[in-house]
């Protein structure tokens, strides 16, 4: 598989529910983000790491945890959720801060909280 | 507070018209500008950038225009083809300078090619 990887493309949870979302990117790259897509939003950027190390965290509320085991891989850990959070989340890598090219995308996780 | 704005939620262009996506932004440490596009069902993907030493880059149909001093910038699609239909978001950061890691966003321009 080539690019960025996100499974699963579609998740309905509960409230009291866990699950994790996943991402992994086969381009060697160094760097790996999650984003937030609302509706009728912009795309709002939730954390970086740049070489497994979580160097941005924009205020987001600590029922997301994300997790980064090496540069391939990210995951982004879900608890307690609000229904609220329903949003596509879309998982981004990039080879150290993004220039010239910038980030390359997964296709996204559509989450449904009910 | 809205640091990239695209003002225009969609936008609707005759096939070989000239597609003007328009972009501003409010924060003067941004030194890095980039479009992508999305389809649905698809995440974005990159289409063309500048940086803030330029006003402006040039790749086939697509011409990014910037102009520092409005805090503006511009995507130019020329001729427009049925492909292009999709949206269209506008990102910013801060590299050269550093800063924080991560684009900023706009809310996305969603281009329609009418036949």
């Amino acid at each position: 598989e080539t690019g960025v990887t996100q499974t699963p493309r579609h998740l309905v949870m509960g409230m009291t529910n866990k699950k994790s979302l996943k991402c992994e990117q086969h381009l060697g790259h160094n760097a790996m983000y999650w984003y937030k897509q609302s509706a009728k939003k912009p795309l709002e950027l939730m954390f970086v790491y740049n070489f497994k190390e979580q160097t941005e965290n924009n205020s987001v509320p600590s029922r997301f945890s994300p997790e980064c085991p090496n540069s391939s891989h990210l995951f982004l850990h879900l608890h307690t959720l609000q229904p609220e959070d329903s949003a596509l989340y879309l998982c981004a890598s990039s080879q150290d801060r993004g220039l010239p090219y910038g980030y390359t995308f997964g296709s996204g996780t559509r989450l449904t909280v009910v | 507070d809205q640091q990239v704005k695209q003002n225009s939620p969609s936008l609707s262009v005759q096939e070989g018209r000239i597609s003007i996506l328009n972009c501003d932004y409010t924060n003067s440490m941004f030194d890095y500008f980039l479009w992508y596009k999305k389809y649905p069902a698809e995440g974005p993907t990159f289409l063309i950038s500048i940086s803030s030493i330029k006003d402006k880059n040039e790749d086939g149909r697509f011409t990014v225009f910037l102009n520092k001093s409005a805090k503006h910038l511009s995507l130019h699609i020329v001729p427009s083809q049925p492909g292009d239909s999709a949206v269209y978001f506008c990102a910013a950061g801060t590299f050269l300078g550093g800063g924080a890691d991560g684009l900023t966003f706009g809310k996305g321009t969603h281009l329609i090619i009418q036949p």
